[in-house]
Parts: structure tokens; C-alpha cells; sequence
């Protein structure tokens, strides 16, 4: 069955510094994958996705998350952090290789001004 | 266009006592997920519809857990009677046929 492992429970960065969250999956073939973020008491935001094609995927709030199928990996990048970024971030693998998202347990990220 | 709503945001009752979660998913789309998400977790999935089918009920606790989704627009989710351990976050999310899935707010669960 596909999974999803975040190795990292929190990160901290300072406001300003880039940022890289990891994700690792465990799936047979290409998988669907997504990026969703958690600001506290709010429902799930996705910030991106990656079905085929281009390994580097563009997402909104300035995020970015390249597939590396070589390393089983999609970690979620930016260049620059804002005080706002402070979440949960959640990677999710498609489930049987479909669109429903199977997700790991979630990266906590904290903004130090 | 408007989003999954879901009510109640917060419920807190007695263990033992009923209780349950309505979703209204974005309009058209067909799919209807309910997952729970235990406190430092990922979200699992309870159950999925598909229209008014439900098509993967595999991890719903069915001996306490019921849900519907009555002419395959909004759902509810039913817990009876609730246990301690059922304190969570209720998760719908609602999908068009091979698209991602959007997800509303949540309902915190509490029990006594």
C-alpha cells in the first residue's frame, strides 16, 4: 500500500530564511502527489500538485516542490519565509494511484521573527 | 464560488452521548470524503462517496460510525454512541471525478 513519511515533526526558521520540508513516498509507479497546508482551527489549503510532467511544480503562495522519482521524494521549498508561513504542512500521496490523497503525519513549521 | 462547509465547528458532549457532523459539499462535485484527523496527525480517511454510493467505507468503525449522503449532495457523519477516544477533527472534502480533493473547516470533537 502507498504511504508517506515526513521525517522532520517541526522546523524552525527565521522570517526571511528558505525553506525546505521533506516528503517521502512509497509507491509503486508515478504517483499523485500533493502538498496541503494547516493554519490553525482551519480545514486543509492545497498548495500544490503533481500528476505528470514537469518534476518542478509551481504552487501558490510561493511554494515550490520538485518529484524526484530517483529518491522517492517531493519536498516542498521557499525562498523566503513569512511570519505568515507559520502552519502544518501535510504531504499526501494518491491513494492506488488515484486522486485521493493518503497523507503522512505532518510537518509543523515555525516562523521565528 | 462558496467552499465544503461543514457544522458544527465544535461539539463537546459526554461520552456515551450521540452526535453528528453535516457537510455540504462544493456544488457538482461528485465526490464526498469524510476523514478524521487525530491531534498531531495526518488526516485518514473514513469514507468515500461516490454520487449517493458510499464506495470505500473500509476503515469506518462501523459498529458506532454511520454516514449518508442522501441524494448525493450533503453528507452526515453520525457517531452513537461516542467514546473517549473519538475526540478529533471531522474532515469532509468534496472532489469533480479525478481531481483533487478541496477540504473545509472541520468539526473539533470533544468528549467527557
Amino acid at each position: 500500500a502507498q504511504s508517506v513519511t515526513q521525517p522532520d515533526i517541526h522546523i524552525t526558521v527565521s522570517e526571511g530564511a528558505s525553506l525546505e520540508l521533506r516528503c517521502n513516498y512509497s509507491y509503486g509507479a508515478t504517483p499523485y502527489l500533493f502538498w496541503y497546508v494547516q493554519s490553525p482551527g482551519q480545514g486543509l489549503q492545497l498548495l500544490l500538485k503533481y500528476f505528470s510532467g514537469d518534476t518542478l511544480v509551481q504552487g501558490i503562495k510561493g511554494f515550490e516542490a520538485e518529484f524526484k522519482r530517483s529518491q522517492s521524494s517531493f519536498n516542498l521549498r521557499k525562498p523566503s519565509v513569512h511570519w505568515s508561513d507559520a502552519a502544518e504542512y501535510f504531504c499526501a500521496v494518491g491513494s492506488g494511484g488515484s486522486y485521493i490523497p493518503t497523507f503522512g503525519r505532518g510537518t509543523s513549521l515555525i516562523v521565528h521573527p | 464560488e462558496a467552499g465544503v462547509v461543514q457544522s458544527p465547528r465544535y461539539k463537546i458532549i459526554e461520552k456515551k452521548q450521540p452526535v453528528a457532523f453535516w457537510c455540504n459539499p462544493i456544488s457538482g462535485h461528485n465526490t464526498l470524503y469524510w476523514y478524521r484527523q487525530n491531534l498531531g496527525q495526518g488526516p485518514e480517511l473514513l469514507i468515500r462517496y461516490e454520487n449517493e454510493e458510499a464506495v470505500d467505507d473500509s476503515q469506518l468503525p462501523k459498529d458506532r460510525f454511520s454516514a449518508e449522503r442522501l441524494k448525493g449532495v450533503d453528507s452526515t457523519l453520525k457517531i452513537q454512541p461516542a467514546e473517549l477516544g473519538d475526540s478529533a477533527v471531522y474532515l469532509c472534502a468534496s472532489s469533480l471525478m479525478d481531481t483533487e480533493a478541496f477540504f473545509g473547516q472541520g468539526t473539533r470533537l470533544t468528549v467527557v
